[in-house]
């Protein structure tokens, strides 16, 4: 089945810098691959999105970059900010069934 | 539009004691999915329903964990007999239509029921 590797595990960055946390697959033929944001006790906000079909998309400060032979998409942040820490799950759609598959999370922490 | 509503928020149970969480999808969603996250880890998909139907419920226990989808009322994740592994937060997500056919791939998170067993 899918496998998901998600790094780095923690990240700190002062704030204005950028922030970049990757994520492997190993099922080539997987097609969709959101990232959502968790703020402590709250619900995974889905902040992200690309499928398959797309190299690159970006949304203000939110990029997400898939390079489908490497098998491997990443989220980038630029400008961070306070408001930005929280943990960040990658997910992979594989194709051809609805479950998705989490990676296990990465804690930003942007320092003021 | 409220989005996906989960109920209770927080639960503390003693072992042995049954745990109900309920789960309400958006307006006009149909399939409903739930997924289990242990401190520290992401999520882990349980089982996927429509209404009156579950489609596929591999990532359940096989003991003590069941769920439903009712034509009437909401989606209902039911934890008998529970024990302190169970500590987690439970989320409800719904979707429109099924990942994984036409453009229908994204499913919204509620806002999560906190399970604590002591």
């Amino acid at each position: 089945g899918e496998n998901v590797e998600q790094h780095p595990s923690t990240l700190s960055v002062q704030e204005g810098d950028s922030a970049v946390i990757k994520c492997t697959y190993s099922d080539s033929a997987s097609n969709y691959f959101p990232w959502y944001k968790q703020e402590l006790g709250k619900r995974p906000q889905l902040i992200i999105d690309i499928r398959s079909n797309v190299g690159e998309k970006k949304d203000q400060r939110i990029a997400v970059t898939l390079n489908k032979t490497a098998k491997h998409f990443s989220l980038h942040i630029t400008e961070t900010q306070p408001e930005d820490s929280a943990v960040y799950f990658c997910a992979v759609l594989p194709s051809g069934t609805y479950k998705y598959i989490f990676g296990t999370g990465t804690r930003l922490k942007v320092l003021a | 539009n409220a989005g996906v509503m989960q109920n209770p928020r927080h639960l503390v149970r003693r072992r042995g004691q049954e745990a109900r969480l309920r789960c309400s999808p958006m307006k006009g969603h149909s399939h409903v999915y739930w997924y289990r996250q242990l401190p520290e880890e992401g999520l882990k998909f349980m089982v996927y329903l429509q209404k009156e139907n579950i489609i596929d419920e591999s990532g359940m226990p096989k003991e003590r964990f069941s769920a439903e989808f009712p034509k009437e009322g909401p989606s209902i994740l039911r934890i008998q007999q529970v024990v302190r592994g169970d500590s987690a937060a439970y989320f409800c997500a719904s979707s429109s239509t099924t990942p994984g056919q036409g453009s229908g791939n994204t499913i919204y998170f509620g806002e999560g029921s906190w399970l604590t067993v002591v």
